[in-house]
């Protein structure tokens, strides 16, 4: 079955350390996202990539990084520098044609808690 | 700035009853306007989808009703069910991608 696949479904994270959030897709869709959750203020986006080797910032960006070497993966590091990280993290992909159709699958997301 | 206002954040219908969530956009370049529907721990689905050649699209049970002039979109969900009872969240963009979210209706239906 295609689809999402996010990893951890829950991750705990230490003052000062960085964190990854895994997610692959094997959908052959173009275009990755990150949004985080946040209760009462819906999804925002935090990056995105539409090609492989690029990605650009959302709303959102300061105190994370992403990777887009592969087509199938986008990573999220969360780093030390995001001072509010405790969220549900959603990843998303969708096939980049015009008049499309479809819209984004999302991943089951990952819920990220600071300790 | 947050282009797309969704009302109400809850909402409580009775089982058979019409449930309505409002949005509304700011971006006139907005082409395309989803609703995703979200249950606990788990990412958002695609539920229904519409662009603004038409005013409005049905799917089963879901209606979206369409307003170019009042930069306007609402759902419908009629013969609210049990299994309905989940956070809804309409979108736009321009194309397709880079979705733009509202904040989320948190719908109940009781029996």
């Amino acid at each position: 079955d295609g689809g999402i696949t996010q990893s951890p479904k829950y991750l705990f994270r230490k003052e000062g350390q960085n964190v990854t959030l895994s997610c692959e897709q094997n959908l052959n869709h173009d275009a990755m996202y990150w949004y985080r959750q946040d209760p009462g203020q819906g999804l925002r986006l935090i990056y995105y990539s539409q090609i492989v080797n690029d990605f650009q910032k959302g709303d959102i960006a300061e105190g994370y990084s992403v990777s887009r070497e592969k087509k199938e993966s986008f990573p999220l590091t969360v780093t030390s520098a995001q001072k509010n990280p405790t969220a549900f993290y959603l990843c998303a992909s969708i096939i980049r044609a015009k008049n499309h159709g479809g819209g984004y699958t999302f991943g089951s997301g990952t819920r990220l808690t600071v300790v | 700035q947050q282009q797309v206002k969704q009302s109400p954040q809850s909402l409580i219908v009775q089982k058979g009853g019409i449930s309505i969530i409002n949005c509304a956009y700011e971006n006139t370049a907005f082409d395309y306007f989803p609703w995703y529907q979200q249950f606990p721990g788990k990412g958002p689905a695609l539920l229904i989808a519409i662009r603004p050649d038409v005013s409005e699209k049905k799917e089963g049970r879901f209606t979206i009703s369409f307003n170019k002039s009042a930069k306007q979109f609402s759902l419908h969900i009629m013969d609210s069910q049990p299994g309905d009872s989940a956070t809804y969240f309409c979108a736009a963009s321009f194309g397709n991608e880079k979705l733009t979210f509202g904040t989320g209706t948190r719908l109940t239906i009781i029996p």
